[in-house]
């Protein structure tokens, strides 16, 4: 069982707007940022957004991420076919001295 | 361009040892945190451990802590994860990966490819 917590799967229609959650703690989410990768398939992971917020070079700004207390989402705009893959939410946690991960969300392009 | 290559992956038995190594290239080796994550066949990411730039400084899972030892030789641009005691559920892909920033804790901007560690008897 994954120490931050997001649903399962999630899914949408091309052009729709999605968002992902993550659930924490105040050792983790609540005092250190929030980091979001994508996992295409077969691939390594790609950090999609770092800092809570903050995109680096050349991930398109349909991809935005927000941190409220304890708890982070991921939102994508403008879904498209090539956003399927998996997410994953990340953060350190003071109190285990590691990074802790969520379990991933299957993101599923209808 | 920044490029990390995993390797040393393989078929281990249980109780067995392995040393896996990540050679780096296109950055300033030395100054960066370097990390561990792993993936398990069907499943998610998990941290497996940190080291920081100047090797000072480690941090492991508790599932590997007393296992696992990370290291790093700045002159040849490497860290390495020496695995002993291996059990069926460390098998996974092994990533690599370099801190987005100086300073640690920046987040995990580059991968490596994955190696593939298999224990089983």
């Amino acid at each position: 069982q994954s120490v931050l917590t997001q649903p399962p799967s999630a899914s949408g229609t091309p052009g729709q707007r999605v968002t992902i959650s993550c659930s924490g703690r105040t050792s983790n989410i609540g005092s250190n940022y929030v980091y979001w990768y994508q996992q295409l398939p077969g691939t390594a992971p790609k950090l999609l957004i770092y800092s809570n917020d903050q995109r680096p070079s050349g991930v398109p700004d349909r991809f935005s991420g927000s941190k409220s207390g304890t708890s982070a989402s991921l939102a994508i705009s403008g879904l498209r076919s090539e956003d399927e893959a998996d997410y994953y939410c990340a953060s350190w946690d003071d109190r285990l001295s590691g990074w802790v991960f969520g379990g991933g969300t299957k993101l599923t392009v209808l | 361009e920044v490029q990390l290559v995993d390797s040393g992956g393989g078929l281990v038995q249980p109780g067995g040892s392995l040393r896996l190594s990540c050679t780096a290239s296109g950055f300033t080796f030395s100054i960066y945190a370097m990390t561990w994550v792993r993936q398990a066949p069907g499943k998610g990411l998990e941290w497996v451990s940190d080291i920081s730039g100047s090797g000072s400084t480690k941090f492991y899972a508790d599932s590997v802590r007393g296992r696992f030892t990370i290291s790093r030789d700045n002159s040849k641009n490497t860290v390495y994860l020496q695995m002993n005691s291996l059990r069926v559920e460390d098998t996974a892909l092994y990533y690599c990966a370099k801190d987005r920033a100086v300073g640690g804790k920046t987040g995990f901007h580059n991968w490596g490819q994955g190696t593939l560690v298999t224990v089983s008897s």
